[in-house]
């Protein structure tokens, strides 16, 4: 079993479009992140959500809203989409300790976006 | 979270071991050291971390040096699958996992 899985792998949109890109871990743990990796393969956290809610947003767009339904799920919604929106998106998961947060994170296998 | 520096890219034949070199001069006390690796295409995957005792497990072993400002990472006998790009993270646990340039590990035949 796929320990934190997202979908869809690819997604190729035309600029404006709003798109959804699914994260699931089941890994029973309880905090969730988003990373972007641009074409010069810098890795950069947008989101950290901690049971369902959000602890940290990095200088994101508000164009981008995630969504958690449950500690299990997080979603990334992006609306309006930009052509410097291409990217690939790395969903993670973690457990946290009393107030810290483990540095073992688990990773998804990305979602290479497109935009046109 | 204190900074890192890794060289940009290594060789190393397979068969022989990696040693990859990680600079923190500025680590404070309660932050661990953090590896991880990208191979090309995945996502990134956690090795292997350490406070300030030597670590090993399955896939690497971790030398951290005695007052802490640098550390090496060790694949004891590389293979082409170990080709990837290499991260050495300081991190406290009170901010998230910040990644930089890493070291790109060139396994060849």
């Amino acid at each position: 079993d796929t320990a934190v899985s997202q979908t869809p792998k690819y997604l190729v949109t035309q600029m404006g479009n709003d798109k959804s890109i699914k994260c699931e871990q089941n890994l029973g743990h309880d905090t969730m992140y988003w990373y972007k990796q641009d074409s010069k393969k810098f890795l950069k956290i947008m989101f950290s959500y901690n049971n369902k809610e959000l602890i940290i947003n990095e200088t994101v767009p508000n164009r981008f809203s995630p969504k958690s339904p449950d500690k299990a799920h997080l979603n990334l919604h992006i609306n309006s989409l930009e052509l410097g929106d291409s990217a690939v998106y790395f969903c993670a998961s973690s457990q946290t300790s009393g107030r810290q947060n483990t540095g073992e994170l688990f990773f998804g296998e990305g979602s290479r976006l497109t935009v046109l | 979270d204190a900074k890192t520096t890794q060289p940009t890219s290594m060789d190393c034949a397979e068969g022989r071991a990696a040693n990859l070199p990680c600079n923190h001069s500025t680590i404070s006390g309660n932050e661990y050291v953090y590896w991880y690796r990208q191979i090309h295409s995945q996502g990134p995957q956690y090795i292997i971390h350490g406070l300030k005792n030597n670590e090993t497990n399955e896939m690497a072993s971790l030398i951290i040096t005695e007052d802490r400002k640098s550390s090496t990472l060790i694949l004891p006998h590389a293979t082409l699958r170990d080709t990837a790009v290499y991260y050495c993270i300081v991190h406290s646990g009170y901010s998230t996992l910040t990644f930089g340039k890493g070291t790109m590990l060139l396994v060849s035949p």
